[in-house]
């Protein structure tokens, strides 16, 4: 089925190591986004890829890399994991054609614990 | 002070209640209004989208915005136990950001 996917679902890591999630899309969607979702914060953007071979920061870039490998691809990368990146994470898409409503299709989420 | 607020709830109602749920917001830059249902350990999925004021319908569903109140709603009408979900309120001003409201957690008894 056509959509967003990401990888792992489900992560534990302890605090200090590294990790990456992966964002794959088969939409054909310029620009694809990494949300965190935590209790009574709702979704935070984390970065963003307006296009292929660009990336912006969000509202908490910190403690994150990211890479636009191609067009179906964005990575995000926990370089030392802490506790309060304990959270789940979202990996987006959008549709050329929206531009406006920036209408989002959203994988299934990745959740993280860092112990 | 967050750009937009949302009452996270949780809200319970019975079957065939109408539901009102609401969001206001602090930047009068926001064009474009979303409201995105999130069931439980899923992505969130958009529901309906708005541009600038006045009110959109989509079967039981009614959004309205009211830009000079810098208020949304979503409206639900004959509500379903199938409902059962998380609201998400969100707005961009027609760029690349789109800013989320915390999200309400409705449940609908049978």
């Amino acid at each position: 089925n056509a959509g967003v996917t990401q990888t792992p679902k489900f992560q534990v890591l302890k605090t200090g190591q590294s990790m990456t999630l992966q964002c794959a899309q088969d939409m054909n969607h310029n620009s694809m986004y990494w949300y965190r979702q935590d209790p009574g914060m709702g979704l935070r953007l984390i970065y963003y890829s307006a296009s292929e071979g660009t990336t912006d920061k969000g509202e908490v870039p910190n403690g994150y890399n990211v890479s636009r490998l191609n067009k179906r691809e964005f990575s995000l990368r926990l370089e030392s994991a802490a506790p309060s990146q304990t959270s789940v994470y979202f990996c987006a898409s959008r549709e050329t054609g929206d531009a406006g409503a920036n209408v989002l299709t959203f994988g299934a989420g990745s959740r993280l614990t860092v112990l | 002070q967050k750009e937009v607020e949302q009452d996270p709830g949780p809200l319970s109602v019975p079957e065939g209640a109408i539901v009102s749920l609401n969001c206001t917001y602090s930047n009068s830059a926001f064009q474009y209004f979303m409201w995105y249902r999130q069931y439980s350990r899923k992505g969130p999925e958009l529901l309906m989208y708005t541009y600038s004021s006045g009110n959109k319908e989509d079967g039981r569903f009614t959004a309205q915005v009211d830009k000079s109140s810098k208020y949304i709603s979503l409206f639900i009408r004959d509500s379903q136990p199938s409902d059962s979900a998380t609201y998400l309120c969100a707005m961009n001003t027609g760029g690349f950001k789109t800013i989320f409201g915390a999200g309400t957690r409705l449940f609908v008894k049978a």
